[in-house]
Parts: C-alpha cells; sequence; structure tokens
C-alpha cells in the first residue's frame, strides 16, 4: 500500500522567492517519486521523477527534489518563483517499476508580482 | 503526433444516462490509465490497463467500465450516469515503468 500527503493545498509566493511545496510518502517497497504540473484547464505534466541513484532530481523550468527516505519526503524547491510557475502542483508515488501510481491532494502555487 | 486525445472535451448528463468518454493515444504505449480529478482529493485512479486485452480496478471503480480492444483506445463508460460523478476525467498511458503522459482531460457534469 502507499499514500501521499502534500502539505498545504495553497501556498502563496512573491515573485523572485523561494518555492517549497512539501510531500511525505508512505510505501511498503521502495517508491518511485514524481512531481506533475498542471496548468488551468490542462492535463498533467511531468516536472520530475526519482527512480533510483542520485536523491537530488532536477526538472524542467528549473525546479528540483530531493530524496530522503529518513524523513520519507520528495519536497519541490525552486530559487526563485516566476509568475508562470502559478498552477497546481501533485506529487504522486509508485511502489514498483511497473504500478499505479497514487497522487497527493496537489497545491495551488499562487505568485504574487 | 497528438499524443492522448479524449473526446467529449466537456459534457452536461442527465442522471440515468449511459456515457462513453473516449480515448486514444498514437504513443505505441502498452499501458492506459484512467482517473478522476476532485478538488482536495487530487487524482483518483478508477480503471487501468498494462496492455491491450487486460484491464484491472483502481481505487474507484464502482460504476464504471472500460474495455481494451487494441493498443491505442481506452474508452470508459458510466453505464448509469449519477450525480456523484461530476468530475474532470483524465486519461493517461505509458510504457511499462515509464513516465504517464496525460490527456487534455474531460469535464463531465451528471444533473
Amino acid at each position: 500500500a502507499q499514500s501521499v500527503t502534500q502539505l498545504g493545498s495553497h501556498v502563496s509566493v512573491s515573485e523572485g522567492a523561494l518555492v517549497l511545496l512539501r510531500c511525505n510518502y508512505s510505501s511498503s517497497v521502495p517508491p518511485y517519486l514524481f512531481w506533475y504540473v498542471q496548468y488551468p484547464n490542462q492535463g498533467l505534466q511531468l516536472l520530475l521523477k526519482y527512480t533510483t541513484g542520485a536523491t537530488l532530481v532536477k526538472g524542467i523550468n528549473g525546479f528540483e527534489a530531493e530524496f530522503k527516505k529518513s524523513e520519507t519526503s520528495f519536497h519541490l524547491t525552486k530559487p526563485s518563483a516566476h509568475m508562470s510557475d502559478a498552477a497546481e502542483y501533485f506529487c504522486a508515488v509508485r511502489g514498483t517499476s511497473y504500478g499505479k501510481l497514487t497522487f497527493g491532494q496537489g497545491t495551488i502555487l499562487t505568485v504574487h508580482p | 503526433i497528438a499524443g492522448i486525445t479524449q473526446a467529449p472535451t466537456s459534457q452536461i448528463l442527465a442522471a440515468g444516462r449511459r456515457m462513453t468518454l473516449r480515448c486514444t493515444q498514437d504513443m505505441r504505449h502498452n499501458a492506459m490509465y484512467w482517473y478522476r480529478q476532485d478538488l482536495g482529493l487530487g487524482l483518483r485512479l478508477i480503471h487501468y490497463s498494462n496492455t491491450a486485452g487486460t484491464t484491472g480496478k483502481g481505487e474507484v471503480p464502482d460504476g464504471y467500465s472500460v474495455s481494451r480492444a487494441n493498443t491505442d483506445d481506452f474508452p470508459l463508460t458510466l453505464a448509469s450516469a449519477v450525480p456523484s460523478q461530476t468530475s474532470v476525467y483524465f486519461c493517461a498511458s505509458s510504457v511499462s515503468g515509464g513516465e504517464q503522459f496525460f490527456g487534455p482531460g474531460t469535464r463531465l457534469t451528471v444533473l
């Protein structure tokens, strides 16, 4: 069994500020972890993923996430927010290499000028 | 390359009616998935198919059925729609163990 908890349904930052979106997971097997972004009225787009190897993962649009097994976390960060980053972000876990995704509840990111 | 297409884009449906949401992918992915997205609940898996000819139940399968007659198509059918099935429905596909690619979604309202 696996589950994902995203802390904070809404996060608001100023343009240029650090973005931190929190994700904690539970999984009975070594997890595969994902962050997806959803812009208004669109489908989901993969930002980045962790499978094995390096625990710091870099994705598109300047985002990165670090897999911390001891904390069961996979938080998403970006050093400097842009207005175009405003969207909903979903963390997801997959328990095996050939399995189904379980999504968190989503975090809506608002970026203020 | 279109990727994944879904039809219709949106639909308003009377309760009790039958409805099929269509999903087609042109990437020759073996696995396909149907999710529903509801505010505050994220995406929840309805049904999936690991390969043509096989299907499986996800987290919220009740009231829905699927078929996978070929690699490209994975329709989702609501036999008798109820208001609680009002949602945004996303189809996705992937190769085994790979990234899931999502369609643009179908917004369904059941009155």
